[in-house]
């Protein structure tokens, strides 16, 4: 079975700020990888679909890089309406798995 | 529009059986695979299982295998997971989504939850 592993688990930054999430896969995976946004409450959102493509109606300072087993989800420039939970999923093979998630707030 | 709604959720004893049902709308189901995903209070994301756009392949997470099946009616564009010998730890909150091959999960509805207690 493939397992994510998703850094940092938490994330505080400033409004503006970079941010950067890294998902690590425990095989290659190719660009079968996905990025979700979850606020509470609500069902997760689709930000990014096959590791580098943005969804659409996604701002575009959400960015999604890498392929193999090293993926990352950018904020260019964080916003207050950003602060949620961001998991990376991977859609290589069965089992499905997501990532523990990063949970990301304002500083 | 695209819609996706779950129903079925609710109070069932430990050993108990319960029926989710996902309805949906908006786009060609026959043409995709469907999925059940769950999330326990306070906890990440977990992949339940998946059914293929022609009923013939389904797939299980371990912790589920054996005790919930995943079944699909195209003529009224819904999938359904039935739960038995449900446990404690099935608690969670339990959403459909749509699925595009090797791509994402694109389209989610709003969950409907399940407890499992005595």
């Amino acid at each position: 079975d493939i397992q994510l592993t998703q850094s940092p688990s938490f994330l505080s930054a400033s409004v503006g700020d970079r941010v950067t999430i890294t998902c690590r896969a425990s095989q290659v995976i190719n660009n079968h990888l996905a990025w979700y946004q979850q606020k509470p409450g609500k069902a997760p959102k689709l930000l990014i679909y096959s590791a580098f493509n943005l969804q659409s109606g996604v701002p575009s300072r959400f960015s999604g890089s890498g392929s193999g087993t090293e993926f990352t989800l950018t904020i260019s420039s964080l916003q207050p309406e950003d602060v949620a939970t961001y998991y990376c999923q991977h859609l290589h093979t069965y089992p499905l798995s997501f990532g523990g998630g990063t949970k990301v707030e304002i500083k | 529009e695209v819609h996706l709604v779950e129903s079925g959720g609710g109070l069932v004893e430990p050993g108990g059986s319960l029926r989710l049902s996902c309805a949906t709308s908006g786009f060609i189901f026959s043409g995709h695979t469907m999925n059940w995903v769950r999330q326990a209070q306070g906890k990440g994301l977990e992949w339940v299982a998946s059914i293929g756009s022609s009923d013939i392949h389904t797939f299980y997470a371990d912790s589920v295998k054996g005790r919930f099946s995943i079944s699909r009616d195209n003529a009224k564009n819904s999938v359904y997971l039935q739960m038995n010998s449900l446990r404690v730890e099935d608690t969670a909150v339990y959403y459909c989504a749509r699925d595009i091959p090797f791509s994402s999960f694109d389209m989610w509805g709003q969950g409907t939850l399940v407890t499992v207690s005595s």
